[in-house]
């Protein structure tokens, strides 16, 4: 079975410091990967995904992600915080044999302080 | 394109009473998914849709039933809601033969049940 993984349910930085958002995955089969951003009271807003090829997947408003097998993990980084980053990230799991149903992780909620 | 909308927004319900949360797409997409959002859980499949016809169970389904008679709709029905059932509920959609399988996400409907 699928599962996700998120350490840390809050994160804080310092605007203009890195972000690192970390996601484990457990897969017995090739996984999709994905990152979505929730801002307050709103919908999901996918970020960035990850299917097959090039193991760094650049997303939207300077994030980036890097799939590593041998690690099972796809954790989210951005280079410098900006306050509008303040909101809850998601990571999600899904393969092939599952219709593409997502696993979500618990989510962390990032705050940037300024 | 409108995406994925949903109605109502917001709903209050008391204990035993029904409703039906609304779900529509207009990109023909054959999947359509119900995910519940609770605070610290993520985000967990209650049922999904592969195309008119054909439902199946996620993770959560106890409490809910759901039909597909149109690519397009895709209702969720609480036959005698529950305070458990308090929760955010989000509606998605896909294309089948998209090898990224992303999802598509609506804005969401908060349900308090009192």
């Amino acid at each position: 079975a699928q599962s996700v993984t998120q350490l840390g349910s809050h994160v804080s930085v310092s605007e203009g410091a890195l972000v690192l958002l970390r996601c484990n995955y457990s897969s017995s089969v090739p996984p999709y990967l994905f990152w979505y951003v929730q801002y307050p009271n709103q919908g999901l807003q996918l970020l960035l995904k990850y299917t097959t090829g090039a193991t760094l997947v650049k997303g939207i408003n300077g994030f980036e992600a890097e799939f590593k097998k041998s690690e099972t993990s796809f954790h989210l980084t951005k280079p410098s915080a900006h306050m509008s980053d303040a909101a809850e990230y998601f990571c999600a799991v899904s393969d092939e044999g599952s219709q593409g149903n997502l696993i979500f992780g618990k989510g962390t909620k990032l705050s940037v302080k300024p | 394109n409108a995406g994925v909308t949903q109605t109502p927004k917001f709903q209050v319900l008391k204990t035993g009473q029904s409703m039906t949360l609304q779900c529509a797409q207009d990109m023909n997409h054959e999947y359509m998914s119900w995910y519940r959002q609770d605070p610290g859980m993520g985000l967990r499949l209650i049922h999904y849709s592969v195309g008119a016809g054909i439902t199946d169970q996620g993770e959560v389904p106890n409490g809910y039933n759901v039909s597909r008679s149109t690519t397009e709709d895709f209702p969720l029905r609480l036959l005698s809601a529950a305070p458990s059932q308090t929760s955010v509920y989000f509606c998605a959609s896909r294309q089948l033969g998209d090898r990224s399988y992303e999802q598509y996400f609506g804005p969401g409907t908060r349900l308090t049940v009192t």
